[in-house]
C-alpha cells in the first residue's frame, strides 16, 4: 500500500521565521516519485517541486528547499524567511511507478499561517 | 506555460440538475483526471483518462461519469445532482509515467 503522511495539521509562524514541513511516505515500489503542491485561499494546487526516488539531492529554490532521505523515508521541506504570502495548505504527494493510473497519493495536508 | 483551465469557477445547482464541468490543457498531455476535495477527506480520484475516449474510475466514481471526445478535453458529468456532491472539483493533467501532474484552479460547486 502507499500512503503519504504530513503529521502537522496546521502551523503558525511570524513573518521571517523559518518553518519545516514535514512529509513521511510509504511505498514498495523501486522507482516513485514525490511531489510538493501550494493551495492558496484561491484554490487552485500549485506545483512546487516534483522529485524521482532516485536523486536524492537537496533542492533550494530561492526562499523554498527540499530534504529528500530514502533512509526515512521523507521528504520535508522548508521556508527560509517565510511571508505573509507564503499561507496556504501545502500538500505532499507520491506517485509510484507501479501506478497504472498516474494517481497521486496526496497527504493531508498542512495548512501554513504567516502572521505580520 | 502550463495552462489547465476549468470554464466555471463557482457554479450553484439545483438537486437532480444534469452538472456538466469542463477542463481543457494545452499541453498535449495524454493523461487528464478529475478529482474532488473535501474538508477532513483530502482530495480523492473520481476518474481518470489515458486516452481519447479511454477512462478509467477512480476511488469514489458513484454519481459521476465522464467523456473525453478529444485530446484537450475531460469533462465531469454528475447525471443527477446531489447535496453530498456540493464541493470543490479540481481537473489535472500530466503527459504521463512520473511526470508532474498539474492542476487547473477548481471549481466550487454547490448542489441545493
Amino acid at each position: 500500500a502507499q500512503k503519504v503522511t504530513q503529521a502537522q495539521t496546521e502551523i503558525s509562524v511570524v513573518e521571517k521565521e523559518d518553518v519545516t514541513l514535514d512529509c513521511v511516505y510509504e511505498t514498495r515500489d523501486t522507482t516513485y516519485y514525490l511531489f510538493w503542491y501550494k493551495q492558496p485561499p484561491s484554490g487552485e494546487l500549485v506545483f512546487l517541486i516534483r522529485r524521482n526516488s532516485f536523486d536524492e539531492q537537496n533542492e533550494i529554490s530561492g526562499r523554498y528547499s527540499w530534504n529528500f532521505q530514502k533512509s526515512t523515508s521523507s521528504f520535508n521541506f522548508t521556508i527560509t524567511a517565510s511571508q505573509v504570502v507564503d499561507s496556504a495548505v501545502y500538500f505532499c504527494a507520491l506517485l509510484g511507478r507501479s501506478s497504472n493510473t498516474g494517481k497521486l497519493i496526496f497527504g493531508q495536508g498542512t495548512t501554513l499561517q504567516v502572521k505580520p | 506555460d502550463v495552462k489547465v483551465t476549468q470554464s466555471s469557477r463557482y457554479l450553484v445547482k439545483r438537486t437532480g440538475e444534469k452538472v456538466f464541468l469542463e477542463c481543457v490543457q494545452d499541453m498535449d498531455h495524454e493523461n487528464m483526471f478529475w478529482y474532488r476535495q473535501d474538508p477532513g477527506l483530502g482530495l480523492r480520484l473520481i476518474y481518470f483518462s489515458y486516452d481519447v475516449k479511454m477512462k478509467e474510475k477512480g476511488d469514489i466514481p458513484e454519481g459521476y461519469s465522464v467523456s473525453r471526445e478529444k485530446k484537450e478535453r475531460f469533462s465531469l458529468i454528475l447525471e443527477s445532482a446531489s447535496t453530498n456532491q456540493t464541493s470543490m472539483y479540481l481537473c489535472a493533467s500530466s503527459s504521463g509515467g512520473g511526470n508532474t501532474i498539474y492542476f487547473g484552479e477548481g471549481s466550487w460547486l454547490t448542489v441545493v
